[in-house]
């Protein structure tokens, strides 16, 4: 089954703590994203990344850290430093070169502190 | 900075209305705008984009360029169409901006 896979679906943390998300693409896309969907704001860009072990932020990078070694995975972690980190967060790809510019997405990773 | 509006936070229908999503961007460039679906316990997918012109499950959506729109239409709305809808505008290249989404509501 190809695509995008997120883990976890749930994920409960206390204040203080440090969580990470999983990304998984077998998709062979070059570029993968981590946005953040709140009620109201639409999807808001953390971090994205066009090559492996490069990465930049997006409009709401403050509390977050990705790391991209491979290019199938885009983990994104969620800092202590982050204000408000309950919400739902959307993994997506697409490929670059020879792509239509269309963003391929997982089922997303709701992340809610205790 | 790029901004995608999306006036309504829901829009409510009856089934064989007639449905018009408003969008509205603001970009210094050759726009790329692309329409995105939410349907409830699914992932967000591609709707359809300007660039292709095309008709998916009977949307359409046509770039003004002089109004900096993006509406999304269909002539009669179906009870399936009940979804999140955004509208998105790539940033240079390389940043998929997208506005706040509207909730469309078919009832029948």
């Amino acid at each position: 089954d190809g695509g995008i896979t997120q883990s976890p679906k749930y994920l409960f943390r206390k204040e203080g703590q440090n969580v990470t998300l999983s990304c998984e693409q077998n998709l062979n896309h070059d570029a993968m994203y981590w946005y953040r969907q709140d009620p109201g704001q639409g999807l808001r860009l953390i971090y994205y990344s066009q090559i492996v072990n490069d990465f930049q932020k997006g409009d709401i990078a403050e509390g977050y850290s990705v790391s991209r070694e491979k290019k199938e995975s885009f983990p994104l972690t969620v800092t202590s430093a982050q204000k408000n980190p309950t919400a739902f967060y959307l993994c997506a790809s697409r490929q670059i070169i020879g792509g239509t510019g269309e963003l391929f997405f997982g089922e997303g990773s709701r992340l809610t502190v205790l | 900075a790029q901004r995608v509006t999306q006036p309504e936070k829901l829009l409510s229908v009856f089934k064989g209305a007639p449905v018009e999503l408003k969008c509205n961007y603001s970009y210094s460039g050759s726009p790329e705008l692309f329409w995105y679906v939410q349907y409830s316990r699914q992932r967000l997918q591609l709707l359809l984009r300007h660039i292709s012109r095309e008709s998916i499950k009977g949307f359409t959506a046509d770039l003004n360029k002089g109004e900096t729109s993006f509406h999304l239409k269909k002539p009669f709305a179906q009870e399936e169409d009940s979804a999140m809808y955004y509208c998105a505008l790539w940033e240079y290249g390389n940043k998929l901006v997208f506005g706040a989404g509207t909730i469309l509501r078919v009832k029948s």
